[in-house]
């Protein structure tokens, strides 16, 4: 069965610090991997998207991941973190025809 | 494009009653809906997809009886919480497949925030 993990449940970096968020995948088949964002009661944002292409994927709020298929996982990074960052994020993946499988979630917290 | 809504985006209802929640894809035709359930503090669990004029096929652990789903057509899916008690509260987020794309992306509605008292 695919799934994502989701590795630190928090983190919290300083604001102008980089921020690392790690997700790692299992699929017997190549994946598909989205990054999502969650303020605070509100839906879903699509920060960014692996779909087999460039293995380095640039996002929306200058976020980023790099799709690494021998480590199986597809990290999001952000060279300075801005206190409108700090919100929910989910790593999501699938496979062929299946619905979007969730991490667990990390939230991030920015301090100033 | 690919603008998913949902209503109401919240809704407070007494214990017993029953809730029905609208989705909808303003913009495309979804092949496939989805339905989400999200507790506070954890990640989203899918609980059920449908189709187009199919039956919904729901996750293990979903009473089917309970959460009654139907997607008459390619622009709407509808979620009715029937006999809602106060464990139902939670927030419902759903999301479409659209038809015909290369990549099958799936776009989310902003949620509906169910409160039962």
């Amino acid at each position: 069965a695919q799934s994502v993990t989701q590795l630190g449940s928090h983190v919290s970096v300083s604001e102008g610090a980089l921020v690392l968020l790690r997700c790692n995948y299992s699929s017997s088949v190549p994946p598909y991997l989205f990054w999502y964002v969650q303020y605070p009661n509100q839906g879903l944002q699509l920060l960014l998207k692996y779909t087999s292409a460039a293995t380095l994927v640039k996002g929306i709020n200058g976020f980023e991941a790099e799709f690494k298929k021998s480590e199986t996982s597809f990290h999001l990074t952000k060279p300075s973190a801005h206190m409108s960052d700090a919100a929910e994020y989910f790593c999501a993946h699938f496979s062929g025809n299946t619905p979007l499988v969730f991490g667990k979630g990390t939230r991030l917290s920015v301090i100033a | 494009g690919a603008v998913v809504s949902q209503h109401p985006s919240r809704v407070i209802c007494k214990s017993g009653t029953s809730v029905k929640i609208e989705c909808r894809s303003l913009d495309f035709q979804a092949t496939t809906m989805f339905w989400y359930r999200q507790f506070p503090k954890q990640s989203l669990m899918l609980m059920a997809t449908s189709n187009e004029g199919s039956k919904a096929t729901y996750e293990q652990g979903v009473e089917k009886d309970k959460f009654l789903i139907n997607h008459a057509s390619l622009t709407l899916s509808t979620l009715t919480v029937t006999s809602a008690h106060p464990e139902d509260s939670s927030f419902y987020i759903c999301s479409a497949r659209q038809r015909d794309r290369v990549v099958h992306e799936q776009f989310f509605g902003p949620g509906t925030r169910l409160t039962v008292l």
